[in-house]
């Protein structure tokens, strides 16, 4: 059964730093792996997608790895900004359904 | 619509009703999901349609829940005799096909209390 591990579960970071998300799954089996954002009291926002031949994608700020073999994945984000507070999902999908993560709380502050 | 649509935002209900949960997934979307986040929970996957047929309702937790999709499109979620533990936001999320390469994407949730 895949489980997903996101560390840490909150962080805490000045602006203009730049910071690593850190997710691991234990069964390397996956077709994609997905990076989400939620908002309090929001839905999920697609940040990224990482097809399982792939080993990195890129959009603007953001850069999210992908190491099957290890079951890792990170997600890098540069120069971060107080709008970049929220939490960050990730999710693998080797099946029908995305297997989640409980998410890291990032606050970042000006 | 431009993305996935559920109704209502909110409910509130009291012990023992049942309650009806709609999504509206983008157009021309085959994959839908159902998922619920309870409070400082992850996300517990419920249900996926592919089409009109549930190949995977592993994720139900009892049998007060049902889920059914028609003409490929719009789906409900039906919570009979509501406890209080099945307050959550119940999320709709859909794709192009549940394969390789295609992003999910979330609605904004039904936010669901039992009282």
């Amino acid at each position: 059964k895949q489980e997903v591990t996101q560390i840490p579960a909150a962080l805490s970071v000045p602006e203009g730093e730049n910071l690593v998300l850190n997710c691991s799954f234990t069964d390397s089996a996956i077709y994609n792996l997905q990076w989400f954002r939620q908002d309090p009291g929001k839905g999920l926002t697609s940040l990224l997608l990482i097809q399982s031949s792939q080993r990195e994608q890129t959009s603007g700020r953001l850069n999210a790895s992908l190491d099957k073999s290890s079951g890792r994945s990170t997600l890098y984000i540069a120069a971060s900004q107080p709008g970049d507070s929220a939490t960050y999902l990730c999710a693998c999908q080797a099946g029908t359904a995305l297997i989640f993560g409980k998410g890291t709380t990032l606050s970042v502050s000006s | 619509g431009a993305g996935v649509s559920q109704s209502p935002s909110n409910k509130v209900t009291e012990k023992g009703k049942d309650v009806e949960l709609r999504c509206d997934p983008i157009s021309g979307h085959t994959a839908l999901y159902w998922y619920r986040q309870s409070l400082g929970q992850g996300l517990e996957f419920l249900i996926y349609f592919q089409g009109n047929s549930a190949p995977d309702k592993s994720g139900l937790p009892s049998d007060r829940f049902s889920a059914e999709r028609t003409g490929g499109s719009v789906s409900t979620l039906t919570i009979q005799r509501t406890q209080q533990e099945d307050s959550a936001v119940y999320l709709c999320a859909s794709s192009l096909a549940a394969t390789a390469g295609n992003t999910i994407y979330f609605g904004e949730g039904s936010w669901l209390t039992v009282v």
